[in-house]
């Protein structure tokens, strides 16, 4: 089976953009989730979802939002880019809520 | 606060010892994750705990719930394990929280 793959591997915008990153999980799998890892802050939760529906949040602002789509592929969206927003963003992906995940390469993002 | 805590937050060890990283959390899950990374980002997960213990290959991963701690050991360590190893849980409230890994390096 394939693995996760993510859209695009690298990317670079300016403050105030906004971006569109996408995941699509390995197949058959229902759940995806969304992560951001900078060096400041480590790995934090962004969103969870599954079966279409955005099950859980993480502490982000609303600026952050995602949604999924019938064939459980997933894309992220961020409005009005801050330069704390770069970071690698990551997705993974796993058979039920909260199951092992599988991780993408991620998407590295550069807000300048 | 954070609500996941791991130790060592870096360790270096000689090829063939016996490694082990720590990690305790505040709130009550309903799992625990073990995940590596290596230097350019790529995350694999090893386990994922409720209870007990689980053993793949070199590595083995321990949760003890009622001290709300888990650890993770890697026995005969090479080089190849070198890596951070990040311990993850999920709350009651389906929230996912990571402690801030362990960077591991073995010399041979």
């Amino acid at each position: 089976k394939a693995g996760v793959t993510q859209t695009p591997r690298y990317l670079i915008k300016t403050r105030g953009q906004q971006v569109t990153l996408s995941c699509s999980p390995i197949s058959g799998h229902r759940s995806v989730s969304w992560y951001q890892q900078t060096p400041g802050q480590g790995l934090q939760f962004l969103f969870e979802y599954f079966s279409e529906t955005q099950r859980n949040k993480g502490n982000f602002p609303g600026r952050f939002s995602g949604r999924q789509f019938s064939n459980s592929r997933s894309e992220m969206n961020v409005s009005t880019l801050e330069l704390g927003d770069s970071a690698l963003y990551l997705c993974a992906s796993s058979l039920e809520p909260w199951g092992t995940q599988y991780f993408g390469p991620g998407t590295r993002l550069l807000v300048l | 606060k954070n609500e996941v805590e791991q130790s060592p937050q870096n360790l270096t060890a000689q090829e063939g010892e016996f490694i082990t990283i720590n990690c305790s959390y505040s709130v009550g899950i309903s799992a625990l994750h073990w995940l590596q990374q290596h230097p350019g980002g790529g995350i694999v997960s090893l386990f994922m705990l409720s209870s007990g213990k689980k053993k793949h290959g070199r590595l083995i991963a321990t949760i003890n719930i009622q001290e709300k701690h888990s650890s993770l050991h890697i026995t005969a360590s090479h080089p190849r394990d070198s890596a951070v190893y990040i311990c993850a849980v999920v709350n009651t409230g389906n929230q996912f929280y990571f402690g801030t890994g362990t960077s591991l390096t073995v010399i041979p």
